[in-house]
């Protein structure tokens, strides 16, 4: 069964600091990995996928992402933060030979202080 | 620009109804999905659908069923509202590789 697990409820940092959101996943084939963000009182908006190819992958709002095989994680990264990243952030992962089922984890809520 | 649109963003409903949420996509997706999102446990899928007519179920379908009679809508039905179906509903439609395109949400309470 695949499971996503983000380990850190709330993350803070400083604006201008760099960010680090963290994901590790478990599928039993390979995964397609996502990023979602969900700022307040609006609906979930997709940041980013991996699917093949580069392990570095590049999003939205300067958002980019590194797919780990070796450690199954798939941490959300961005070097300057903004105050207005402050939002809720879902990692999901989907098993290529599972069909269409997207499993999301727990949410980070991301706090970015001027 | 490509939406997902949820018929109602709150709704207020008794012990017992019958609940439809309705869900319509404009970007011609065979892939569409109902999730549950309560604080703490993150999104959890009620169903799915990945063609006209066609549903599977997804993590926590007790109390719910779904209709998809048109490739663009993907209706949720609780089909006797009970309190801890209190939540906030999210649609979400893809294609087969790509992301998800999410409504903007139903928040439900049932009292």
């Amino acid at each position: 069964a695949q499971s996503v697990a983000q380990p850190e409820d709330q993350v803070n940092v400083a604006e201008g600091n760099p960010l680090t959101v963290k994901c590790t996943y478990s599928v039993s084939g390979n995964p397609y990995l996502f990023w979602y963000v969900q700022y307040p009182n609006r609906g979930l908006q997709f940041l980013l996928k991996y699917i093949t190819g580069d392990n570095l992958v590049k999003g939205s709002y300067g958002f980019e992402a590194e797919f780990n095989k070796s450690q199954t994680s798939f941490h959300l990264k961005k070097p300057s933060a903004l105050v207005s990243d402050s939002a809720l952030y879902f990692c999901a992962v989907r098993d290529v030979t599972g069909g269409f089922k997207t499993i999301f984890g727990a949410g980070t809520r991301l706090f970015v202080k001027a | 620009d490509v939406k997902v649109t949820q018929s109602s963003r709150y709704l207020v409903k008794r012990t017992g109804e019958k609940v439809f949420l309705e869900c319509v996509q404009d970007m011609d997706h065979e892939n569409m999905f109902w999730y549950r999102q309560d604080p703490g446990l993150g999104l959890r899928l009620i169903y799915f659908s990945y063609d006209v007519k066609m549903k599977e179920k997804g993590d926590i379908p007790e109390g719910y069923s779904v209709s998809r009679e048109k490739k663009e809508r993907f209706s949720l039905i609780l089909e006797s509202a009970s309190t801890n179906q209190t939540s906030m509903y999210l649609c979400a439609s893809s294609l087969s590789q790509g992301g998800y395109t999410f409504g903007s949400g139903t928040r439900l309470t049932v009292v």
